[in-house]
């Protein structure tokens, strides 16, 4: 079964830093990953998105993901954090021939001003 | 504009008694999705549907029920056979039938229940 590991429950930077969210996967093949993005009392929106196109991939809101396949990693990041970055965020990961996506645990991002 | 519309926002209930949370979309989406989100612990898949008339169980199904009698409605019902209820609930949908590259997720803003 899939799973994925999110290191850190919790993350505090700077405004202006750079932001590293860790995201981890485990399964046999490269599977599909997306990068979530929750504020405080709604739902979740889709940041990011792999689809083996590139590995490198863009987001909204200044973010990006590097898929890393020889480390099953697919970490996000952003060059300079907003105080408007504060938020929970999710990665998740599905099979190509599936139909489920499965969470991490999540990692609340703090931006202190 | 289109979107996902779960009602109510909070919802209060004692113990030993069923609810349903809504969940409505108007995106034309074919699967439809209930999660339950507690804190730490991401978000657990309670049950999906991929056309109208089916659905399937998720991880965590016990004690919930769901039904999809039409494409734009999927409620789910939290039954007094679930042993810990309260949770946020969030609703799901996706164009097509699976969670590939082109069917990223969609959610509504959530339901919280408080059971006591």
């Amino acid at each position: 079964a899939q799973s994925v590991t999110q290191l850190g429950s919790h993350v505090s930077v700077s405004e202006g830093a750079l932001v590293l969210l860790r995201c981890n996967y485990s399964s046999s093949v490269p599977p599909y990953l997306f990068w979530y993005v929750q504020y405080p009392n709604q739902g979740l929106q889709l940041l990011l998105k792999y689809t083996s196109a590139a590995t490198l991939v863009k987001g909204i809101n200044g973010f990006e993901a590097e898929f890393k396949k020889s480390e099953t990693s697919f970490h996000l990041t952003k060059p300079s954090a907003h105080m408007s970055d504060a938020a929970e965020y999710f990665c998740a990961v599905s099979e190509r021939s599936g139909n489920k996506l499965v969470f991490g645990a999540g990692t609340i991002l703090r931006v202190k001003s | 504009d289109g979107g996902i519309t779960q009602s109510p926002k909070y919802l209060f209930r004692k113990e030993g008694q069923n609810v349903t949370l809504s969940c409505e979309q108007n995106l034309n989406h074919d699967a439809m999705y209930w999660y339950r989100q507690d804190p730490g612990q991401g978000l657990r898949l309670i049950y999906y549907s991929q056309i109208v008339n089916d659905f399937q169980k998720g991880d965590i199904a016990e004690g919930y029920s769901v039904s999809r009698e039409k494409k734009e409605s999927f409620p789910l019902t939290v039954t007094s056979a679930q042993k810990n209820p309260t949770a946020f609930y969030l609703c799901a949908s996706s164009i097509g039938q699976g969670t590939g590259a082109n069917s990223p997720l969609h959610f509504g803003n959530g339901t919280r229940l408080t059971v006591t």
